[in-house]
């Protein structure tokens, strides 16, 4: 089975950086997915990490330590549209989502 | 670009009334996904299928079924409605992770808001 941790809420400023954790426990691994949400929206894909190390994507970059089962998705320059659910999810044969980090951006 | 197409956008339904969500992709994906998001949650997989055929159950199959006659086509049928099943249903799909290039990551639908009341 999968286990997935998340931080329920984020509060953070515009213009700062914000890390958001994810930690795992999973009998298979095949991948790790950020995915953002905003409210009353589907998700959409942000990263993807197979190896260990670092994706960079602009302001997004995801982490991966598979030995660690933790990953991290970091957002730099942050905009009041980064106001979001951001969902983290492992892959093996299937995809599990965890409980999601919802990010509020104050000004 | 249809991508993966969910209907009905919204439907509310009576205790005991039956109903399908219909889910279309145009994208040849093979693999397929039911999930459902409770408000202020994340998703939980319901019913997933790895190709025409081929069905199998997620984390919270019980009171849906489902059916894979065709690539593009994956219904998720209610037979008994209940009020614990009122959520927001998404389907997603997805193509084999290949390569450096391929992620395999999932196209979602927009979403199927069902009230059973």
């Amino acid at each position: 089975g999968q286990n997935i941790d998340q931080p329920t809420e984020m509060t953070a400023t515009e213009g700062a950086i914000v890390q958001i954790n994810c930690t795992y426990q999973t009998s298979g691994f095949n991948g790790l997915f950020w995915y953002q949400q905003h409210a009353g929206e589907a998700p959409t894909f942000l990263s993807y990490n197979v190896l260990d190390g670092l994706e960079e994507k602009g302001r997004f970059s995801s982490f991966l330590s598979r030995s660690k089962g933790y990953s991290y998705l970091l957002l730099k320059e942050l905009q009041m549209k980064d106001s979001a659910s951001y969902l983290c999810a492992v892959r093996d044969e299937k995809l599990t989502f965890g409980t999601g980090t919802r990010l509020t951006i104050i000004p | 670009n249809a991508g993966v197409t969910q209907t009905p956008k919204f439907r509310i339904l009576k205790i005991g009334q039956s109903m399908t969500l219909q889910c279309t992709q145009d994208m040849n994906h093979n693999y397929m996904y039911w999930y459902r998001q409770d408000p202020g949650m994340g998703l939980k997989l319901i019913y997933y299928s790895v190709g025409a055929g081929i069905t199998d159950k997620g984390e919270v199959p019980n009171g849906y079924n489902v059916s894979r006659s065709t690539t593009e086509d994956f219904p998720l049928r209610l037979e008994l409605a209940a009020p614990s099943q009122t959520s927001v249903y998404f389907c997603a799909s997805s193509s084999p992770r290949q390569g450096a290039t391929n992620t395999g990551e999932l196209f979602f639908g927009e979403g199927s808001r069902l009230t059973v009341l």
